[in-house]
């Protein structure tokens, strides 16, 4: 089955810089990947989602790009502020099998004031 | 416009018991998938219900059963209780089978002593 890398496991940045976080997959079948953010004690929530016709999507501070041919997407969050400290969650879903998440082991932001 | 609910929000159960968890979607949609969450892992599939049916099913014993009602929302029963199934379940619905999209539950955190 799908199988998704992320990386780093623990991310710790200063208010303002910008955080990088990156996912890898295995089945080229995979055609949406979307990020979820999850904060302690809640659910997760979707932050932004990328398709495989698409390769870059930006939502204000947030941006998720997808590089098919290499099969990796990352992560952008530019001008962190410290309400983004949570974990961040990648996911792939094959496109014969839609509804099927396979989610990679997430990632800790932490953005100190 | 009320988002996924899942009840009840925290239970405590013995090793060899049964439980049933309870989810209903968010207003319009009539596809519920489950997933369980253990601590510091992302969420894995369990199956997804669509038409009272289960549709698809990730790799977790017959000992998980699931049923969806006529109101779309649906039950996740577990039986033999194992410590190893200690953990938040997470309830997501969707508009259909085929959507991308999927909106989380608050949980259940499930502990097995």
């Amino acid at each position: 089955g799908e199988n998704v890398e992320q990386h780093p496991s623990t991310l710790s940045v200063q208010e303002g810089d910008s955080a990088v976080i990156k996912c890898t997959y295995s089945d080229s079948a995979s055609n949406y990947f979307p990020w979820y953010k999850q904060e302690l004690g809640k659910r997760p929530q979707l932050i932004i989602d990328i398709r495989s016709n698409v390769g870059e999507k930006k939502d204000q501070r947030i941006a998720v790009t997808l590089n098919k041919t290499a099969k990796h997407f990352s992560l952008h969050i530019t001008e962190t502020q410290p309400e983004d400290s949570a974990v961040y969650f990648c996911a792939a879903d094959r496109g014969s099998t839609l509804g099927r998440l396979y989610f990679g082991r997430g990632t800790q932001l932490t953005v100190w004031p | 416009d009320a988002g996924v609910t899942q009840s009840p929000t925290h239970l405590i159960k013995t090793r060899g018991q049964q439980v049933t968890l309870r989810c209903s979607p968010k207003s319009g949609h009539d596809t519920v998938s489950w997933y369980q969450q253990a601590l510091g892992q992302g969420p894995q599939f369990i199956f997804q219900y669509y038409e009272e049916e289960e549709r698809q099913r990730g790799n977790f014993p017959d000992r998980f059963s699931g049923h969806q009602f006529p109101n779309y929302s649906s039950e996740l029963n577990v039986n033999a209780l194992l410590l190893g199934d200690s953990a938040l379940y997470l309830c997501a619905s969707a508009a259909g089978p085929s959507s991308y999209e999927q909106y989380f539950g608050p949980g259940t955190r499930l502990t097995v002593t």
